[in-house]
This record gives C-alpha cells, sequence and structure tokens, in this order.
C-alpha cells in the first residue's frame, strides 16, 4: 500500500535559520507529490506540488521542493525562515484511479519558529 | 480564501445525537471528499463524491452518512457516535482534472463527542 513517511513530527528553528523538512513516499508507479501547509487557525492550504519536468519545485513564501526519484523522496526547504512560518506542514502523494485523485497524507510537521 | 466553506467550524455534540456537516465549493469543481484529521495520526480519506456519485467509502463506520445533492454541496450526516470520533473533519473539492487534479480545502469542523 502506498505509504508517506514525515521524519520530523516536531521542528523548533530560530528566524532566518534554514528549514528541510523530509517526506519519503512508497509507491513504485508515477506519483505526483504536493506540499500543503496548515498555520494556527487556518485551513490547509496548498504549498507547492510536482506533477512531472524539473524536479525543483518552486511554491509560494519562497518554499521549494526537490523531488528525487531515486529516494522517493520529496522534501521542503526554506533558506531563511520567518516566525510566519510557524505551521504544521503535510506532504501528500496522489493515487490516481477510478476519475479521481486519492490524497495519502504523511503524518505532518510541526514548525514552530522562535523570533 | 473562501473557495471552500464549512459549516459549523465547532460542534459538541452527545452520542445519542444527529446533526449533520455541510460544505460548499465555489470553484466550479466536480468532485468533492471529507477527510478525518484526528490528533497524532495523519489525514484519512473517508468518502469521495465524483459527478455527484459517491466513489470510495473508505471503509468509514455507517454512522458516517454522506449526501451530495449536487456538485457545489457535501454534507456528512452524523448519528450516535463515538467519543473517538471526535476530531477535525475537512472537506475538499477538485476539478477533476485526471492525475493532475489539485484538491483544496475547507477549514473544517472542529466535533467533541461527548
Amino acid at each position: 500500500a502506498q505509504s508517506v513517511s514525515q521524519h520530523n513530527h516536531h521542528v523548533i528553528l530560530s528566524e532566518a535559520a534554514s528549514l528541510e523538512l523530509g517526506c519519503n513516499y512508497s509507491y513504485g508507479g508515477t506519483v505526483n507529490l504536493f506540499w500543503y501547509v496548515q498555520y494556527p487557525g487556518q485551513h490547509l492550504q496548498l504549498l507547492l506540488k510536482y506533477f512531472s519536468g524539473d524536479p525543483l519545485v518552486k511554491g509560494i513564501k519562497g518554499f521549494e521542493a526537490e523531488f528525487i526519484k531515486s529516494k522517493f523522496s520529496f522534501n521542503l526547504r526554506k533558506p531563511s525562515v520567518q516566525w510566519s512560518d510557524t505551521a504544521e506542514y503535510f506532504c501528500a502523494v496522489t493515487l490516481f484511479s477510478g476519475g479521481y485523485n486519492k490524497l495519502i497524507f504523511g503524518a505532518g510537521t510541526r514548525l514552530a519558529v522562535h523570533p | 480564501e473562501t473557495g471552500v466553506t464549512q459549516t459549523p467550524r465547532h460542534l459538541v455534540m452527545g452520542m445519542t445525537n444527529k446533526k449533520s456537516l455541510k460544505c460548499e465549493q465555489h470553484l466550479g469543481h466536480n468532485a468533492m471528499y471529507w477527510y478525518k484529521q484526528s490528533a497524532k495520526k495523519p489525514l484519512e480519506l473517508m468518502f469521495v463524491y465524483s459527478l455527484e456519485e459517491r466513489v470510495e467509502n473508505n471503509s468509514v463506520p455507517s454512522r458516517f452518512s454522506p449526501e451530495c445533492p449536487n456538485s457545489s454541496h457535501l454534507f456528512l450526516h452524523l448519528h450516535t457516535l463515538q467519543p473517538e470520533d471526535s476530531a477535525l473533519y475537512l472537506c475538499a473539492s477538485s476539478a477533476r482534472q485526471g492525475p493532475t487534479d489539485t484538491q483544496y480545502f475547507g477549514p473544517g469542523t472542529r466535533l467533541t463527542v461527548l
């Protein structure tokens, strides 16, 4: 069965530090990959997505992610975090079947950024 | 962003109550989804409706009953719930664009079962 692993459940950083959140998936076929973010008290928002092409994907708010097929990974990065990046981050992979995409989520990583 | 709205935002109910959660999407999409977000567990897909037809029921207990009267509205009817059903229930929608389909989420309903 397809699954997504996010290795860090809690990450604490100071402002201006660099961020990398790990995401690994288990699925041998063609994958579409997503990172969603959930700010405190807000709804789940799309941060970035990868379907094909350049494996380095740029998203909103200075985030980027790199798809490494050989490692089954899609790690999220940001060179310099801000206090406003405090949120929970979810990696997801889609399984397309029956005419719709089934999203399979990782457990999430809670990021706390201290001023 | 008000593309997908959910009401109520918070709900407290007893185990013998019957209540309904409502979701409405304003994005012109034709697939809608219910997810459950529990503490310390990944988001779990519960139901999928595509063109108003239920296409996925992810082994959800019958005390949860979905309804999709049209492509813009999705309901989740609740009855005789258990305390372990307390969670954040998220609705999402998508345009059904094939493998590159992207789901957009509502703010969720925080459900507490006493």
